[in-house]
């Protein structure tokens, strides 16, 4: 079974800190990972995406994420945050197999304290 | 800039009427989803299409009903609300095939009263 699992529901760091985000995925073949983004009262938007090249991946508004196939796990990373940075964000995992959709994970909500 | 839109934003509506939320898209993508979503929680999906006149239930059982007529519209029905089904509902598509990412509308956040 595939599945994807987001540690954390709510995560809360100061205005200029370390963002970290954790997924990890359970899958018996290779993944291709997303993180998303919802902003308040808006859909999802791509932050990026994994598909098999390289294992860091940048994305949008400075954030990135490292897939370490050993571990299992995709964390979304941003250096420093910034309030704009407050949403829920989303991981998400796709499989070279079976229904071809997506599957979410719970959502972790980013609190930015200033 | 290619993009998918979803009507109306938001919806206020008294029991037992019926109700069409609108999805179109503009990049020619075969593939289509419906989402529900309560307000801080995980996404749920009620409805999926493969290309015209395909229609697949979801994970989440739904009273909606959902058509495709056109490659671009996948309006999604219900019959006759009721509060239970007061949510957001999300709207995606995407290409055909594994690595690509899903575009999302803006949501329709419905209220039934």
């Amino acid at each position: 079974a595939q599945s994807v699992t987001q540690l954390g529901s709510h995560v809360s760091v100061s205005e200029g800190a370390l963002v970290l985000l954790r997924c990890n995925y359970s899958s018996s073949v290779p993944p291709y990972l997303f993180w998303y983004v919802q902003y308040p009262n808006q859909g999802l938007q791509l932050l990026l995406k994994y598909t098999s090249a390289a294992t860091l991946v940048k994305g949008i508004n400075g954030f990135e994420a490292e897939f370490k196939k050993s571990e299992t796990s995709f964390h979304l990373t941003k250096p420093s945050a910034h309030m704009s940075d407050a949403a829920e964000y989303f991981c998400a995992v796709s499989l070279q197999t079976g229904a071809n959709n997506l599957f979410f994970g719970t959502g972790t909500r980013l609190t930015v304290i200033p | 800039e290619a993009d998918i839109y979803q009507t109306p934003r938001y919806l206020v509506i008294g029991t037992g009427k019926k109700i069409t939320l609108e999805c179109s898209q503009t990049m020619g993508h075969d593939k289509m989803y419906w989402y529900q979503q309560d307000p801080g929680m995980e996404l749920h999906l009620i409805h999926y299409s493969y290309g015209v006149n395909s229609t697949e239930k979801g994970d989440l059982s739904s009273e909606s009903t959902v058509s495709r007529i056109r490659t671009e519209h996948f309006p999604l029905t219900l019959e006759s609300a009721r509060p239970s089904h007061t949510s957001q509902y999300l709207c995606a598509s995407s290409p055909m095939g594994f690595f690509y990412g899903y575009t999302f509308g803006s949501g329709t956040r419905l209220t039934v009263v």
